[in-house]
């Protein structure tokens, strides 16, 4: 059973650019969720799909945005990128929406912003 | 005060010993996991947990509801557990893991 897959895995930017992340749950997951892991601030929840729908989103700026695809595959964008956008950004998948339920992380895509 | 806090914030052991890892968390929780996170970046899911213990190998993840505490704890430790260990909790409140800021372990021969 292939794992959760991110592409891709290191990518780098200049300021003002936008930038689109892949995640590819595993097979028969519905829920992705996205996070953004800098040294500064940690792993932080940026937002969470379920069949297509957002259900929940973290504290971020409008340039961040996502979406999941009927296949659950998902997708986040960034535009306008900051040098402060320069992260680990990881998506998890699970059958129903993550909580009382075991997530499954991707190896995540280092973004580098300069 | 950050909702989730791990002690200790780096750890050093040598080969053998036997190794704790704490969380606390100051909200009310539904279910906290354990992750472990190695340099390539990726986040393995090690336990999550609602009551009580469970154990898988080496691996022993124990939770106190009531005191809002939970314990990591690898016996016979090896060099390959060298990582970073990650508590998060699910609050049940909104479908999204709030995150400690980890502990790193590093194992020595």
């Amino acid at each position: 059973k292939a794992g959760v897959t991110q592409t891709p895995r290191y990518l780098i930017k200049t300021r003002g650019q936008q930038v689109t992340l892949s995640c590819s749950p595993i097979s028969g997951h519905r829920s992705v969720s996205w996070y953004q892991q800098t040294p500064g601030q940690g792993l932080q929840f940026l937002f969470e799909y379920f069949s297509e729908t957002q259900r929940n989103k973290g504290n971020f700026p409008g340039r961040f945005s996502g979406r999941q695809f009927s296949n659950s595959r998902s997708e986040m964008n960034v535009s306008t990128l900051e040098l402060g956008d320069s992260a680990l950004y990881l998506c998890a998948s699970s059958l129903i929406p993550m909580g009382n339920t075991e997530a499954f992380f991707g190896q995540g895509t280092r973004l580098t912003v300069v | 005060k950050n909702e989730v806090e791990q002690s200790p914030q780096n750890l050093t052991a040598q080969e053998g010993e036997f190794i704790t890892i704490n969380c606390s968390y100051s909200v009310g929780i539904s279910a906290l996991h354990w992750l472990q996170q190695h340099p390539g970046g990726g986040i393995v899911s090690l336990f999550m947990l609602s009551s009580g213990k469970k154990k898988h190998g080496r691996l022993i993840a124990t939770i106190n509801i009531q005191e809002k505490h939970s314990s990591l704890h690898i016996t016979a430790s090896h060099p390959r557990d060298s990582a970073v260990y990650i508590c998060a909790v699910h609050t049940g409140t909104a479908s999204k893991l709030t995150f400690g800021t980890g502990t790193r372990l590093q194992v020595t021969l």
